[in-house]
């Protein structure tokens, strides 16, 4: 079964606060993605990987930031964290062609 | 414009009734997927079916089961005796062939299964 492994489930931060969210598959996907599930907007996407350092932005990039050094993994980055930025943030992976997305549980930011 | 339209926020049932999730979608391609997610809450979004373009055969599994018209551009989702443990977010998900790796998910359909 493919693994999408994401670092924490709940988080808490101060606004200015740098923060990383951390995503691990472990099924050797080429695609990654970092989504953000607010209630009634269904799930938005914020920035997607289609291979190691190759990044695009999604639907709502503003405000944060992507990294992928290494194929497993995908970092999501909010340089300065503002209020607005609480939200549920799920991370996804799928391989070459038209399979489904495997998704994380999810991790729970809230920004004080 | 909504490229995926659930427009069922949220539905209660008892447990045994029937329930019918509608899923209306849009696009100009001719080759695209439908999918349907669960998100119990738990959090994560388990995938349910995967449906290409070009085959509007239903689908049942188990208790589930999926109606694809191209007709009406509709991929609804039938749960039959529904029980508890179905009580989740179902999410339903377009991609096109233009750009697979971009899917477009509905704002999703809250079930409530009491008992």
């Amino acid at each position: 079964d493919v693994k999408v492994t994401q670092s924490s489930r709940y988080l808490v931060k101060r606004t200015g606060e740098k923060v990383f969210l951390e995503c691990v598959q472990d099924m050797d996907h080429e695609n990654m993605f970092w989504y953000r599930q607010d209630p009634g907007l269904g799930l938005r996407l914020i920035y997607f990987s289609y291979d190691v350092k190759m990044k695009e932005k999604g639907d709502i990039p503003e405000g944060y930031s992507v990294s992928r050094e290494k194929k497993e993994r995908f970092s999501l980055i909010l340089e300065s964290a503002s209020t607005n930025q609480t939200s549920m943030y799920l991370c996804a992976s799928f391989p070459r062609g038209r399979q489904p997305q495997h998704f994380g549980d999810g991790t729970r930011l809230s920004i004080l | 414009a909504q490229k995926v339209t659930q427009a069922q926020t949220e539905i209660s049932v008892v447990e045994k009734e029937d329930v019918t999730l509608d899923c209306v979608y849009e696009t100009r391609d001719t080759t695209y997927y439908l999918f349907w997610y669960k998100q119990p809450p738990s959090g994560e979004l388990v995938f349910l079916i995967r449906r290409n373009s070009f085959d509007e055969q239903n689908e049942i599994s188990g208790r589930y089961s999926w109606n694809f018209q191209k007709s009406t551009s509709s991929f609804n989702f039938t749960i039959t005796a529904s029980q508890v443990v179905d009580s989740a977010v179902y999410f339903c998900a377009l991609s096109e062939a233009r750009n697979f790796n971009k899917f477009y998910f509905g704002s999703g359909t809250k079930l409530n299964v009491k008992p």
